[in-house]
């Protein structure tokens, strides 16, 4: 089943914008991860923030966790064209499901204007 | 090697017959995944091993698909009797252990039925 779900689905900004992509899942964690995938590409992974915390950074990427909210999002500041992307969350240590308590959202597919 | 290794590329094949899919996980890691993706889509988990425990066959969609692991090292996900609907990209993953946090992903196999 899939316990993420990323919303949008779809985003087109200008380049040097910021850009905001938002994951909600339904049972308890033990971390949330996202992913970027190229076109054509396996993904990569991004960061990684544990349940206990609230925000990551990591150069550009801020990651912010909300455990009451069972809700994640994911902020790419200064937008690039090779940002373009599709974004995927994972949460780690559900339930509810195989691949031992890993689940992919659908992810949102990011489009960078140059 | 360096990376989580998957072969064929791309494999194009004629409806009914059968395929293997390799993959070849970073060595030392003990967790592989198989997902499935369509085009456009999110990833569809299909199988999990974890070290000498018995499989998590839970997400293989019939019983054409098959998947084992070799000596904790190399695995073959095998597709038997083809079907269009099969065609998608067949994405493996691997780490460290169980629920262990980041997974590193093979470029996919890309596979095209007739």
């Amino acid at each position: 089943s899939q316990q993420g779900e990323e919303d949008p689905q779809a985003l087109s900004i200008q380049e040097g914008e910021n850009a905001t992509m938002n994951c909600s899942y339904k049972t308890s964690i033990n971390n949330l991860q996202w992913y970027r995938q190229n076109s054509g590409r396996g993904l990569v992974h991004l960061i990684l923030i544990r349940s206990n915390e609230r925000e990551k950074h990591s150069g550009r990427l801020r990651v912010t966790l909300d455990t009451s909210k069972k809700s994640s999002s994911l902020l790419i500041t200064a937008s690039r064209a090779a940002d373009t992307a599709s974004y995927f969350c994972a949460t780690d240590g559900g339930s509810g499901g195989g691949a031992d308590g890993l689940t992919f959202g659908k992810g949102t597919h990011l489009i960078i204007q140059p | 090697g360096a990376g989580v290794s998957q072969s064929p590329s791309n494999k194009v094949t004629e409806k009914g017959k059968d395929v293997e899919l390799r993959c070849d996980p970073i060595s030392g890691h003990t967790a592989l995944y198989w997902y499935r993706q369509s085009l456009g889509q999110g990833l569809e988990f299909l199988i999990y091993f974890q070290g000498n425990s018995a499989p998590d066959k839970s997400g293989l969609p019939s019983d054409r698909f098959s998947a084992e692991r070799t000596g904790g090292s190399v695995s073959t996900l095998t597709i038997q009797r083809t079907q269009q609907e099969d065609s998608a990209v067949y994405l493996c993953a691997s780490r460290v252990g169980r629920r262990t946090g980041e997974l590193f992903f093979g470029e996919g196999s890309r596979l095209t039925v007739l």
